[in-house]
């Protein structure tokens, strides 16, 4: 099946610093890939569609500025927290569309830990 | 609304047990229902149901959705320890947004 990767997959970083995620499909292209967050014990959370060539598109409540979203090939799209705080703590999954539009694949994850 | 609602939200069960899992949604933009494992990483495709009354199988994993009343099932028989974790249903809609429930987690002892 379709492979989805991320990078890193786990991140320390201090409150004030920026940090970036990449979300790659490795054997197919993908012009829509997802970002998700997850809380400990909670499930995942929708945070925006990022599409090939476009801006992405943010669900209610998650701030644009603070998650920058840009999707510059077919293959990558790369998710950046800006000024991280504690509380932006949290498991970040991405998922790609494939290429038959009905299955979504996700990526193994990235950890961000925010001292 | 986009709800999902899964219930319940845990589950602790014996091997050999069979458990059955609910997924309650709302139609707005339905397309499809999905569901997915997961254990320590990101979630893992089980089944993608879209026509109602259709079970779909897998091995000891099943699935069946009610277009009419809105919810669907996941049934698991003769239960694994390997069985152990969080099952998400998430709703499929026609924007290809996936909307989660909650997640069940099911614990399973030997």
């Amino acid at each position: 099946g379709a492979v989805v990767s991320q990078h890193p997959s786990w991140v320390i970083c201090k409150s004030g610093t920026s940090v970036k995620i990449e979300c790659r499909s490795l054997d197919f292209q993908a012009t829509t890939m997802f970002w998700y967050r997850q809380f400990p014990k909670q499930s995942l959370m929708l945070m925006a569609t990022s599409n090939e060539g476009s801006k992405a598109t943010y669900e209610q409540g998650v701030e644009k500025d603070k998650f920058l979203i840009n999707h510059a090939s077919l293959t990558l799209s790369t998710l950046t927290v800006t000024s991280a705080h504690p509380e932006d703590s949290s498991f970040y999954i991405c998922s790609a569309m494939g290429p038959h539009s009905y299955e979504q694949y996700f990526g193994p994850g990235t950890r961000l830990t925010v001292t | 609304e986009d709800k999902v609602v899964q219930s319940p939200l845990s589950l602790v069960v014996h091997e050999g047990d069979t458990v059955t899992l609910n997924c309650s949604y709302e139609v707005t933009n339905f397309r499809s229902l999905l569901w997915y494992k997961q254990e320590k990483k990101a979630p893992t495709f089980l089944f993608m149901l879209t026509s109602s009354g259709i079970e779909k199988k897998s091995g000891r994993l099943s699935s069946i959705l009610d277009k009419k009343e809105l919810f669907s099932i996941l049934n698991i028989t003769a239960t694994q320890t390997g069985d152990s974790a969080i099952y998400l249903c998430a709703r499929w809609d026609q924007g290809g947004k996936l909307i989660f429930g909650q997640g069940t987690e099911l614990s399973v002892k030997p």
